[in-house]
């Protein structure tokens, strides 16, 4: 079975900063998915990147970019020039074909002004 | 192109009471997703379903609840006899075969 660990559950940052949030999973798959999903207070879940394991480069999304390590089984997400709008749970999540998706328990991230 | 549609947004029922959710898939999605997430915690996988099959159940708990997609109309996923440890946010998602999924605003179930 899939699992996803973030082992940080809590961090703040100032605005202007960059974070890197951690994710690592395990699974005996090749090909698979790993996404990061951006929960604010208003509940919504909200795709912030996509990263297909097949692809070598890693994916970019304006201020978001990852550091996929296959080998490590290793998504990290960064956030450059942290906005206070970036305050929010972030979800690490993995998914392999059409299957469910499986999430880390999530970690609480703060913009401080 | 609307996103994914729930609803209600809130809904409270007293122990016993059923609770009916309703989820719209975007438009061209096939693939229907149900998660739940208890308070302070991340999402569980629920059920998977296309239309007028469930395709993964295997998050779902073996009483009380239930989900269809039939041919017309939205994906519904029903809890009877309510209790107060159902209580917690519903999420909804669709998607097409290998895509992203999307998720809808949820529905929050407060059982009195």
């Amino acid at each position: 079975a899939q699992t996803v660990t973030q082992s940080q559950p809590e961090m703040s940052v100032q605005e202007a900063e960059t974070v890197t949030l951690s994710c690592t999973y395990d699974t005996s798959e090749s090909n698979y998915y790993l996404f990061w999903y951006k929960q604010p207070p208003s509940r919504q879940m909200i795709l912030v990147i996509r990263q297909e394991a097949y692809k070598q480069q890693n994916a970019t999304e304006n201020r978001f970019s990852v550091n996929f390590q296959k080998a490590a089984k290793s998504f990290s997400l960064k956030i450059s020039d942290s906005q206070l709008g970036d305050t929010a749970m972030y979800f690490c999540a993995f998914r392999y074909g059409s299957e469910k998706l499986v999430f880390g328990k999530g970690m609480k991230l703060t913009v401080n002004p | 192109n609307a996103g994914v549609m729930q609803n209600p947004r809130h809904l409270v029922r007293r122990r016993g009471q059923e609770a009916r959710l309703r989820c719209s898939p975007m438009k061209g999605h096939s693939h229907v997703y149900w998660y739940r997430q208890l308070p302070e915690e991340g999402l569980k996988f629920m059920v998977y379903l296309q239309k007028e099959n469930i395709i993964d159940e295997s998050g779902m708990p073996k009483e009380r609840f239930s989900a269809e997609f039939p041919k017309e109309g939205p994906s519904i996923l029903r809890i009877q006899q309510v209790v107060r440890g159902d209580s917690a946010a519903y999420f909804c998602a669709s998607s097409t075969f290998t895509d992203t999924q999307y998720f809808g605003p949820g529905t929050r179930l407060t059982v009195l």
